[in-house]
């Protein structure tokens, strides 16, 4: 079993609509869980990262992490066509990163 | 630019060659960290070096992978006698703590691709 599993996608929504990505997770020792964006040939981008359960919201953006279930997600409000990129989930102990294998978005206009 | 670099942006080898990667990570950034990344993984984390401190081989899938970090700074990973599967795209990424919860930032990439 993978130490963090995602759904590839890919993911195809309309622009304006909610996304909801997710990661679920193996580990309980995990202390941050991260989410990155990234585009085509370019390296991952940090979007949020959250320690505690609970939401953190920046912007158009929310992580929700609920440690009870191993569960990690990352909301996108009003969906823009420049979203469109892989977003991938990680999460780490101490010096250890650990990467879903990314979801791949299309925000149609 | 204030960003990870890194060199070359592109690679092609023949099978069998040695290849050297260059990453220069944002100045002043103790922590560098490779990984990499194929088609359809996720980031395979390869080596960690944090100040002076031995660095952290865990993730070298074999002992064709070696790298090094001169000066605190520059860091070059190096695969020798490459094989088909070694292709990818090799990310490199410094953070400024020691405490691993720093935001990583990663640099482009270097797509390797041996023939």
């Amino acid at each position: 079993q993978k130490e963090v599993e995602q759904d590839p996608g890919p993911l195809s929504v309309p622009e304006g609509a909610i996304v909801s990505l997710n990661c679920t997770y193996s580990n309980s020792a995990f202390q941050y869980f991260m989410w990155y964006r990234q585009y085509s040939r370019k390296g991952p981008e940090l979007l949020m990262y959250t320690y505690s359960s609970g939401n953190k919201e920046d912007g158009r953006f929310t992580a929700q992490v609920d440690k009870s279930s191993k569960y990690i997600s990352l909301f996108i409000r009003d969906s823009q066509p420049s979203d469109s990129a892989t977003y991938l989930c990680a999460m780490n102990t101490g010096n250890q990163f650990y990467f879903g294998t990314g979801t791949s978005l299309t925000v149609i206009p | 630019g204030a960003g990870v670099s890194q060199s070359p942006s592109n690679k092609v080898t023949e099978k069998g060659k040695d290849v050297e990667l260059r990453c220069d990570p944002i100045s002043g950034h103790t922590a560098l960290y490779w990984y990499r990344q194929s088609l359809g993984q996720g980031l395979e984390f390869l080596i960690y070096f944090q100040g002076n401190s031995a660095p952290d081989k865990s993730g070298l899938p074999s002992d064709r992978f070696s790298a090094e970090r001169t000066g605190g700074s520059v860091s070059t990973l190096t695969i020798q006698r490459t094989q088909q599967e070694d292709s990818a795209v090799y990310l490199c990424a410094s953070s400024g703590g020691t405490s691993g919860i720093e935001t990583q930032y990663f640099g482009p990439g270097t797509r390797l691709l041996v023939l």
